[in-house]
């Protein structure tokens, strides 16, 4: 089976553009989430995509967003971005129906310049 | 405010002896516990977890315990090799917020030869 992919691996981008990042979860997991790691803070969790729906959603601005398709698929938006977004972001999967552990993606490293 | 705590930023311990990782939280309502293991630039590979209704739970080289007064869980790594030398992250999350995991700051463990 195969596991949680995240394209692309890096990414380098000026700051005032936006960005889109792509996650496709393991086959017939239904939940995405979206993670923020930064040395200062961690892994911070931006919110969680169910059957299309955001179910869940962390303490970030509006500039971050996200969407799932109908084949669970899901993508992460950052609009005007700012040099504080340089992170790496990572994307993780559920069944959703149960069952606590969350599998992640090796995830996207961005850079802000 | 960090409601997981990961007091000890490293540790060091030789090959084939026992590793302990320690792990405090401070919200009550959680009521699943998950370790990760993650190296650099890979997103983070799911270890073990554990229901608040358990003390314990083994996973071949893998223990982990709650004490759920205490507010504390620990990974037992039993016997350390050195392919264990990775950061490890302790997740907790509340079943009524689904796929929300709110890390700690990590533990560096380094397994000597």
């Amino acid at each position: 089976k195969a596991g949680v992919t995240q394209t692309p691996r890096y990414l380098i981008k000026t700051r005032g553009q936006q960005v889109t990042l792509s996650c496709s979860p393991i086959s017939g997991h239904r939940s995405v989430s979206w993670y923020q790691q930064t040395p200062g803070q961690g892994l911070q969790f931006l919110f969680e995509y169910f059957s299309e729906t955001q179910r869940n959603k962390g303490n970030f601005p509006g500039r971050f967003s996200g969407r799932q398709f109908s084949n669970s698929r899901s993508e992460m938006n950052v609009s005007t971005l700012e040099l504080g977004d340089s992170a790496l972001y990572l994307c993780a999967s559920r069944p959703g129906g149960g069952g606590y552990e969350a599998f992640f993606g090796q995830g996207t490293r961005l850079t802000v310049v | 405010d960090q409601q997981v705590k990961q007091n000890s930023p490293s540790l060091s311990v030789q090959e084939g002896r026992i590793s302990i990782l320690n792990c405090d939280y401070t919200n009550s309502m959680f009521d699943y516990f998950l370790w990760y293991k993650k190296y650099p630039a890979e997103g983070p590979t799911f270890l073990i977890s554990i229901s608040s209704i358990k003390d314990k739970n083994e996973d071949g080289r893998f223990t982990v315990f709650l004490n759920k007064s205490a507010k504390h869980l620990s990974l037992h790594i039993v016997p350390s090799q050195p392919g264990d030398s990775a950061v490890y992250f302790c997740a907790a999350g509340n079943t009524g917020t689904a796929s929300k995991l709110t890390f700690g700051t990590g533990t560096r463990l380094q397994v000597t030869l």
